[in-house]
């Protein structure tokens, strides 16, 4: 069983469209992060949630925007999508009391 | 500016032997420090972590070490098997703010 799912798991979009990526978990985890990977950049932190009240914008936050609509669930909204933000995405959950983060397995995203 | 930098972007050991994948970080802010380890088409998954109190940690066949006055730590695999190849993260973390920020990665390739 997943504990942390993404969906979807694959997309392409075209230059301006809008997109959401969610998230889900069954961990029971307070905190969820939105992370970019890129090739030779590892992983960056994009927007992070404490609580279902709680949203901070991370590192590279330009661009997107994310709605925590529940504990389980934090979806990340490109509202017009652009090339450069092609790249892996990746949803993580942690327990507000450990470091440790539990991935979920990513959605490739492509914008032509 | 990279605060924490793998400077391997690939490693390739024999199997049974010796893998040693080298983190180092510039923040002396950071007190918790964690390995990650991705394979192809899922998320990282957690491997091992340790605080800044200490200078080694051991989990079966992974070891970290840190060294604080060098800001430098290492993970080492004895032995290697053919399920290590992957990418390995480097991450770290303040205890005043528990972000994580992640390295670029080593990829580590096990030849039989």
């Amino acid at each position: 069983d997943a504990d942390v799912t993404q969906t979807p798991r694959n997309r392409i979009t075209k230059t301006g469209k809008r997109i959401m990526l969610e998230c889900s978990q069954t961990k029971g985890h307070d905190r969820m992060y939105w992370y970019r990977q890129d090739p030779g950049l590892g992983l960056r932190l994009i927007y992070y949630s404490f609580d279902v009240k709680d949203i901070n914008k991370g590192e590279i936050s330009d661009g997107y925007s994310v709605s925590r609509q529940a504990q389980a669930k934090f979806s990340l909204s490109l509202e017009s999508a652009i090339p450069n933000q092609t790249a892996l995405y990746f949803c993580a959950t942690s327990d507000s009391h450990l470091n440790e983060q539990f991935f979920g397995p990513g959605t490739r995203l492509t914008v032509l | 500016d990279q605060q924490v930098k793998q400077n391997s972007p690939s490693l390739s050991v024999q199997e049974g032997r010796i893998s040693i994948l080298n983190c180092d970080y510039t923040n002396s802010m950071f007190d918790y420090f964690l390995w990650y380890k991705k394979y192809p088409a899922e998320g990282p998954t957690f491997l091992i972590s340790i605080s800044s109190i200490k200078d080694k940690n051991e989990d079966g066949r992974f070891t970290v070490f840190l060294n604080k006055s060098a800001k430098h730590l290492s993970l080492h695999i004895v032995p290697s098997q053919p399920g290590d190849s992957a990418v390995y993260f480097c991450a770290a973390s303040a205890e005043s703010n528990y972000q994580l920020i992640w390295g670029a990665g080593t990829k580590l390739i096990i030849k039989p």
